[in-house]
């Protein structure tokens, strides 16, 4: 069975700073990955996704995360930080034959001015 | 519709009485997923629906719990003598296939008193 781990709970950042957020997975065959973000009161939305080929994917909002097979890692990363950014972060892992992903507890990423 | 649509967004219930929570897919999205999520915790994976069949209903935490899904669009989760412990919040997510990324609803709060 797949698992994430996020081992970050909360991180804060000054705005226009750099960001990295951890994400860990265990899964015995190529993984599907993602992140999220879900801001309060609010679903999760999308960020990017990895399912094969090149293991720099580019999400929206200025997101990147970089697939490393030999560390069992997809960790977050963007080179300046709003504000905005400011929510709850999921790493999440699947697999190409359908049902659930899996999800981390979420890293909450806090931004000063 | 453009999105997921849950409804309601909150539920406040008494123990012991019955809820229902409704999800609307996106259309034409053949697989939906319902997750929960506690308080300060991650997602955990409730069922699975391909069309109108369950393949995965492996994280219904008992038998009070429930789900159906009609003309391979509108699901709605049953909880049956709410217990204090299911207060959560309940997402649904959809996407166009098994082990496609998924994308999420808003939620429903559920309390229960």
């Amino acid at each position: 069975a797949q698992s994430v781990t996020q081992p970050d709970i909360h991180i804060t950042v000054s705005e226009g700073a750099s960001l990295e957020l951890r994400c860990n997975y265990s899964y015995g065959a190529t993984p599907y990955l993602f992140w999220y973000v879900q801001s309060p009161g609010q679903g999760l939305q999308l960020l990017l996704k990895y399912f094969s080929g090149d293991t720099l994917v580019q999400g929206i909002k200025g997101f990147e995360a970089e697939f490393k097979r030999s560390q069992s890692s997809f960790n977050l990363r963007k080179p300046s930080v709003h504000w905005s950014d400011a929510a709850e972060y999921f790493c999440a892992v699947g697999t190409s034959t359908a049902s659930k992903l899996t999800f981390g507890t979420g890293t909450r990423l806090q931004v000063t001015l | 519709g453009a999105g997921v649509s849950q409804s309601p967004s909150n539920k406040v219930t008494e123990k012991g009485k019955d809820v229902e929570l409704r999800c609307d897919p996106i259309s034409g999205h053949t697989a939906l997923y319902w997750y929960r999520q506690r308080l300060g915790q991650g997602l955990e994976f409730l069922i699975y629906f391909q069309g109108n069949s369950a393949p995965d209903k492996s994280g219904l935490p008992s038998d009070r719990f429930s789900a159906e899904r009609t003309g391979e669009s509108v699901s709605t989760l049953t909880i049956q003598r709410t217990q204090q412990e299911d207060s959560a919040v309940y997402l649904c997510a959809s996407s166009t296939t098994g082990g496609q990324p998924q994308h999420f609803g808003d939620g429903t709060r559920l309390s229960i008193l």
